[in-house]
């Protein structure tokens, strides 16, 4: 148990439902991490959040794709209009970002499947 | 794009014997991290290499980094089955993001 926590576990949507992800960092983590993992394939950085702000987002994150951290504490991850090449698992990811805190902890990720 | 390279992508032992996985990445790094990843799971931290460190060790453990090749290996010595899993190595540019590898299925027969 890593500690970092990510709600739900499992989401089956329909095509054009929008679904959201939560994810509760490890307590006074300042870094947060979204990936997203496709079968076979090792998980691809989409965002990255110091504190509240986001720092950085990849070109995977299209505009269907938003991300918050309204207080610097857990973030949520919304997929609006989602299509069926949005199946993946999502995992948040959180760190302290200084020395040792470079560790990146994961969370146990949320399967998303769009029918 | 993703950063590293696994080699081998699919790796099978007897359980007992030492596991070898090597992983070569393109650009400089700040540090380099090795995951594990049971099947549908999350992953699972294992140890993290400077990159002015050349070799670590944790338990059953041992990763070495070769900056001027920039690649690295993780060996796992006398295996379990529970060690049967996919194993990523993730390394840390300037922008303090991971950029993974596509990972080595390791799978230990008992």
């Amino acid at each position: 148990d890593t500690g970092v926590s990510q709600d739900p576990r499992h989401k089956i949507t329909k095509r054009g439902q929008n679904v959201t992800f939560r994810c509760d960092p490890i307590s006074e983590h300042n870094r947060l991490y979204w990936y997203r993992q496709t079968l076979g394939q090792g998980p691809e950085f989409l965002t990255y959040f110091q504190n509240e702000a986001q720092l950085e987002k990849s070109r995977l994150l299209s505009d269907r794709f938003s991300a918050e951290r309204p207080k610097g504490s857990f973030s949520t991850l919304e997929i609006q209009r989602t299509e069926q090449g949005d199946s993946a698992m999502y995992l948040c990811a959180s760190s302290l970002g200084q020395g040792d805190g470079n560790t990146i902890y994961f969370g146990e990720g949320s399967w998303l499947t769009v029918v | 794009s993703q950063q590293g390279e696994e080699d081998p992508q699919a790796l099978s032992i007897q359980e007992g014997e030492n596991a070898t996985m090597n992983c070569s990445y393109k650009t400089s790094i700040n540090n380099l991290q090795w995951y594990r990843q049971n099947s549908g799971r999350g992953l699972v931290h294992l140890i993290l290499i400077r990159s002015n460190e050349r070799e670590k060790h944790s338990g059953r453990l041992r990763v070495t980094l070769d900056t001027s090749k920039k690649s690295s290996s993780l060996l796992i010595t006398a295996s379990r089955a529970a060690d049967t899993a996919s194993y990523f190595c993730a390394t840390i540019t300037g922008a303090n993001n991971l950029f993974f590898g596509t990972g080595t299925r390791l799978t230990v027969i008992p």
